[in-house]
């Protein structure tokens, strides 16, 4: 089965523009969850969708949105870009319960300059 | 107090060596508990899945939780140096606030021929 696929691998983008992120999850995975890593901060968890709908949301501003296609393949989007932002952003799939188990992507690299 | 505490490091230790990885929490919710390997420039990569107290061991890995103190444990035995990589713990509750995970910063590991 293939894993998690996340496009693109890498990004440069410039302060106060807006970047879109996706993520196509592992087959029969109807979940998709977004995290942010970054040295300082380790992995924080950005929000979860599940058949189309956000499940769960974490502490950020509301420039990260996303959502969730019917197969389930999701976007993440970042508008009006900060310094702070640079950061791998990964996102990582399951079946969809609660304590499943999730399974990690190798991540967008953004550099925002 | 971060929810989730785990030393950052780094450890290094020569090939062979027993190794050990903890973490502290102070929520109670967590009920399933989650040991992740991150190769650099690699997404993370699960290595151990436990949802109660006790242990758990997988080949070289062992994973250990003790909820009455909130504090969990990673040994590796016979290290090896394709085990140098960062490792990090990660938490789940089944309740409100479910569908994420909490992670520690990550401790990275050197193992030395």
């Amino acid at each position: 089965k293939a894993g998690v696929t996340q496009t693109p691998r890498y990004l440069i983008k410039t302060r106060g523009q807006q970047v879109t992120l996706s993520c196509s999850p592992i087959s029969g995975h109807r979940s998709v969850s977004w995290y942010q890593q970054t040295p300082g901060q380790g992995l924080q968890f950005l929000f979860e969708y599940f058949s189309e709908t956000q499940r769960n949301k974490g502490n950020f501003p509301g420039r990260f949105s996303g959502r969730q296609f019917s197969n389930s393949r999701s976007e993440m989007n970042v508008s009006t870009l900060e310094l702070g932002d640079s950061a791998l952003y990964l996102c990582a799939s399951s079946v969809g319960q609660g304590t499943d188990t999730q399974y990690f992507g190798p991540g967008t690299r953004l550099t925002v300059l | 107090q971060k929810e989730v505490e785990q030393d950052p490091g780094p450890l290094s230790v020569p090939e062979g060596a027993i190794v050990s990885l903890n973490c502290t929490y102070s929520n109670s919710a967590f009920q399933y508990f989650m040991w992740y390997r991150q190769y650099s420039r690699k997404g993370p990569e699960l290595l151990m899945y436990t949802y109660s107290s006790g242990n758990k061991e997988d080949g070289r890995f062992t994973a250990q939780v003790d909820k009455s103190s909130k504090y969990i444990s990673l040994f590796i035995r016979d290290s090896q140096p394709s085990d140098s990589a960062t490792y990090l713990c990660a938490m789940g509750s089944s309740g409100a606030g479910s569908y994420q995970l909490t992670f520690g910063k990550g401790t990275k590991l050197s193992v030395i021929p």
